[in-house]
């Protein structure tokens, strides 16, 4: 079947803009992660839906960062007034699988630019 | 804190030699440890984890709990395997806990 998929695949924004990143997680999946990868590093954690329950957001590095699942489905990154420092990849995941292994699936990913 | 480390930013070597990406973890626990790899233009995926013990790809991961190691190897390379490579913990075992990524190793295999 279809795997997590993200759009728009490309965001360039001007600075102070808003910008909104969907994620379609895989049907079925309850869990659904965004992690933020600036250019050079590895995926770091910005925040965990369980169905449309935010449970963790201690990873969404200012206020300006929003995120809503309110159907337990699709999920949308928002970024207000977006800075410099917002560009990089910004990656969605679904957990599922079979027991007991388990597994995040990864999306292709946002590539957000703020010029 | 927990935190993964990827010592090697770029590994290059050639066709049919040894590889080891080396990771080392930062965890009181007992963490679940993972080998994600992104080939050019795919998206990340799952290599291996260590509850599975098992060869992927011919690629095998030991935990050394005392060293609080998990270094991916392979005897003998192939060009296919040139990819950027990610050591990731998961903090509670069996969780739907977040992963904890380490900056990744760009491995490079010359023909």
């Amino acid at each position: 079947g279809a795997g997590v998929s993200q759009s728009p695949r490309y965001k360039v924004a001007k600075r102070g803009q808003d910008v909104a990143l969907r994620c379609d997680p895989i049907s079925g999946h309850v869990s659904l992660f965004w992690y933020q990868q600036a250019l050079g590093q590895g995926p770091e954690f910005l925040t965990y839906f369980q169905n449309e329950a935010q449970l963790d957001k201690s990873g969404l590095p200012s206020d300006r960062f929003f995120a809503e699942r309110p159907e337990g489905s699709v999920s949308t990154l928002k970024i207000q007034r977006t800075q410099q420092e917002d560009s990089a990849v910004y990656l969605c995941a679904s957990w599922g699988g079979a027991a007991p292994l388990y597994e995040q699936y990864f999306g292709p990913g946002t590539r957000l630019t703020v010029t | 804190a927990q935190r993964v480390t990827q010592p090697e930013k770029l590994l290059s070597v050639f066709k049919g030699a040894p590889v080891e990406l080396k990771c080392n973890y930062s965890y009181s626990g007992s963490p679940e440890l993972f080998w994600y790899v992104q080939y050019s233009r795919q998206r990340l995926q799952l290599l291996l984890r260590h509850i599975s013990r098992e060869s992927i790809k011919g690629f095998t991961a030991d935990l050394n709990k005392g060293e609080t190691s998990f270094h991916l190897k392979k005897p003998f390379a192939q060009e296919e395997d040139s990819a950027m490579y990610y050591c990731a913990l998961r903090a509670t075992w069996g969780s739907q806990g977040n992963l904890i990524f380490g900056k990744g190793t760009k491995l490079s295999v010359k023909p």
